[in-house]
């Protein structure tokens, strides 16, 4: 499996579940990210690991709470959302260099969520 | 806090026409303007971009055009093809941010 990979790519859970995203990327990428993508917000940036730092987007809900063990893998974990939660989650990654700016991020398949 | 405004948010432009899609930001210290497309059902793809020490780059039938003191830029593409329909996202960011501001999208439409 080549580029970033996401599983699963479509998962529906009712607002009482837990559940995991999964996203793998084999670019030997240092910087991952989480996207949410609706029809409201096309492209919002939930969350940022990079050079093993966690970024923030305040606006996230607690509800959504990410693990990233190492530079390769990423997670998402989902407990008690909403139905306004329903939407395409992306993962991508990119390679960073201190001071040296912003390269090409590198997306994945996405998973469709559904949360009835 | 900083914003990335994209316009028009849907462009129909006849096959074999010009598209234009401009995008204006509020940080006066972003450096980076990127352009992704996201074709039906698939993920975004880095198709251009370009970095505050030059004012255009072109790759074939798409160009990308800076103007650093009015805080904009602009896709272009020539000669639309069908396979060109897709949304198209502009970003900015600064060498100290990893993170992209993004515009909002712009849904391109080729017709016959």
């Amino acid at each position: 499996e080549t580029g970033v990979t996401q599983t699963p790519r479509h998962l529906v859970m009712g607002m009482t579940n837990k559940k995991s995203l999964k996203c793998e990327q084999h670019l030997g990428h240092n910087a991952m990210y989480w996207y949410k993508q609706s029809a409201k917000k096309p492209l919002e940036l939930m969350f940022v690991y990079s050079l093993e730092e966690r970024v923030e987007n305040n606006s996230v809900p607690s509800r959504f709470s990410p693990e990233c063990p190492n530079s390769s893998h990423l997670f998402l974990h989902l407990h008690t959302l909403q139905p306004e939660d329903s939407a395409l989650y992306l993962c991508a990654s990119s390679q960073e260099i201190s001071g040296q700016g912003v390269y090409e991020q590198y997306f994945g398949p996405g998973t469709r969520l559904t949360v009835t | 806090g900083e914003n990335v405004e994209q316009h028009p948010s849907t462009l129909s432009v006849q096959e074999g026409d010009s598209a234009v899609i401009k995008c204006t930001y509020s940080d006066s210290a972003s450096n980076y303007f990127p352009w992704y497309k996201q074709e039906l059902g698939k993920r975004p793809q880095l198709i251009i971009d370009i970095r505050s020490n030059v004012g255009e780059k072109k790759d074939q039938r798409i160009a990308v055009t800076l103007n650093k003191t009015a805080k904009h830029f602009s896709l272009h593409i020539t000669e639309t093809q069908p396979e060109d329909s897709a949304v198209y996202f502009c970003a900015a960011s600064r060498d100290s941010n990893y993170q992209l501001i993004w515009g909002a999208g712009t849904k391109l439409i080729i017709k016959p």
